[in-house]
């Protein structure tokens, strides 16, 4: 079935230090892809989006881009700060299913000063 | 920005009891809203999806009548624990949208004792 799979946390990094939280997926459409920050004790913000194979999408100095030939939607972000602590999720929507969404298991990042 | 109010935001009662819990969207009409549990440092697993107007449609596993989902208005969804056991103490999010992309609450903690 379709899923979602994200490298395990958590990520611990100094400030500054460059970010990548790999994600991977299976579908058997065309899905939509979608990174989620969870602040703690807070619901899901919508931190980037991609809705295409090689879009990328960016938001805050986070880029994702949609790899269709690796099925793939990694995290990057060079330089992160402390106030980048938090969780996040990759998600994927299939177009065909009334805007469910599908969630990959979560990263926790901490970053120290 | 779109707004979704989720309340309350932390509930703490008596197993036995049921707990309504509200989602409501501020600035926009949800055609549809979603609602999500969530386990300590995992990820979000969808219960449900409510159409306005219309009966929820439930993920395998969810028991309908132990989560009664009512979706009166555009504007509102609500999600009812009943007879909260301890097992059902988790962490309630719910999302809604309009077109798209979903928006989410800040979610909602239940505690049963």
């Amino acid at each position: 079935g379709d899923s979602v799979t994200q490298m395990e946390g958590p990520v611990t990094l100094s400030e500054e230090a460059f970010l990548t939280i790999n994600c991977t997926y299976t579908a058997t459409g065309y899905p939509s892809l979608f990174w989620y920050v969870q602040y703690p004790g807070e619901g899901l913000q919508l931190l980037l989006k991609a809705t295409k194979a090689d879009d990328k999408g960016s938001n805050k100095g986070f880029e994702a881009t949609y790899r269709k030939e690796t099925t793939s939607f990694h995290l990057e972000k060079g330089s992160v700060q402390v106030s980048d602590s938090a969780v996040y999720f990759c998600a994927l929507k299939l177009n065909n299913q009334g805007g469910k969404l599908i969630f990959g298991q979560g990263t926790e990042l901490s970053v120290k000063p | 920005g779109a707004v979704v109010s989720q309340h309350p935001s932390w509930v703490i009662c008596k197993s036995g009891t049921s707990v309504k819990i509200e989602c409501r969207s501020l600035d926009f009409q949800a055609t549809t809203m979603f609602w999500y549990r969530q386990f300590p440092k995992q990820s979000l697993m969808l219960m449900a999806t409510s159409n306005e107007g219309s009966k929820a449609t439930y993920e395998q596993g969810v028991e309908k009548d132990k989560f009664l989902i009512n979706h009166a208005s555009l504007t509102l969804s609500t999600l009812t624990v009943t007879s909260a056991h301890p097992e059902d103490s988790s962490f309630y999010i719910c999302s809604a949208r309009q077109d798209q992309p979903q928006h989410f609450g800040d979610g909602t903690r239940l505690s049963i004792l």
